[in-house]
């Protein structure tokens, strides 16, 4: 089944402990991006990545870090959350121009 | 930068009626996609739709349709026959053709959403 799985789907974490989120696709698509979507904003664009090794910030990537060293995964890291990073995380992948598909999501809480 | 408008924070409507949910976009590019996701309470974004600028048909699938004006740089979602599952967040989004070489973003910008509400 083709899918983008993301892990962990709930997460509580203190302020300043460095955390990853994971991301993985089976269907070999070359784009993967991270979104937050948070009440009355909708989902914004945090990195992207267009292929292995090819990275680039989105719309807003002030705190986060991301790495692409093989296709199918693409973990977001926290270095130092902050409880403005508290929100709800969306995994995305497709083709380059295909459609998204998205994973279930994450909802972390930094206290 | 593209942006993309959803004025009505939150609709209702009776089951069985029909219901349209307004998006607007800004963007100087002649060529690009449209879509309309569906966030029920299970967090999941689901594709309902979708819609490229080049194509003057507006798209349809079984109870949703768009009304797609380029000019206007309006894209409008009906429902059809308003049903219980129906409800959820809806969420409009734009998406620049992919550049092939130079990097560029292949992403989404989204709208922050309507709130439909389904009345029985």
């Amino acid at each position: 089944e083709a899918q983008v799985t993301q892990n962990p789907r709930y997460l509580i974490t203190v302020t300043g402990k460095k955390l990853t989120v994971t991301c993985s696709q089976n269907m070999n698509h070359e784009y993967m991006s991270w979104y937050r979507q948070d009440p009355g904003l909708g989902l914004r664009q945090i990195y992207y990545s267009m292929n292995v090794e090819v990275t680039d910030k989105g719309d807003v990537p002030e705190g986060y870090k991301v790495s692409r060293k093989e296709k199918r995964n693409f973990p977001l890291i926290l270095e130092s959350p902050s409880p403005n990073q508290t929100s709800l995380y969306f995994c995305a992948s497709s083709l380059i121009g295909g459609r998204a598909f998205f994973g279930q999501g994450t909802r972390l809480t930094v206290v | 930068a593209q942006t993309v408008t959803q004025s009505q924070p939150e609709m209702s409507v009776q089951e069985a009626e029909t219901v349209t949910l307004s998006c607007t976009y800004d963007t100087s590019e002649s060529d690009y996609y449209l879509f309309w996701y569906k966030q029920p309470p299970s967090r999941q974004m689901i594709l309902v739709i979708r819609q490229e600028a080049y194509k003057q048909q507006n798209a349809t699938e079984n109870r949703f349709s768009v009304n797609f004006q380029k000019a206007a740089k309006s894209f409008s979602l009906k429902i059809s026959d308003s049903q219980l599952g129906d409800a959820a967040m809806y969420f409009c989004a734009y998406r620049r053709p992919p550049m092939y070489s130079g990097g560029g973003a292949d992403g989404l910008t989204f709208g922050k959403g309507t709130h439909l509400i389904i009345q029985p």
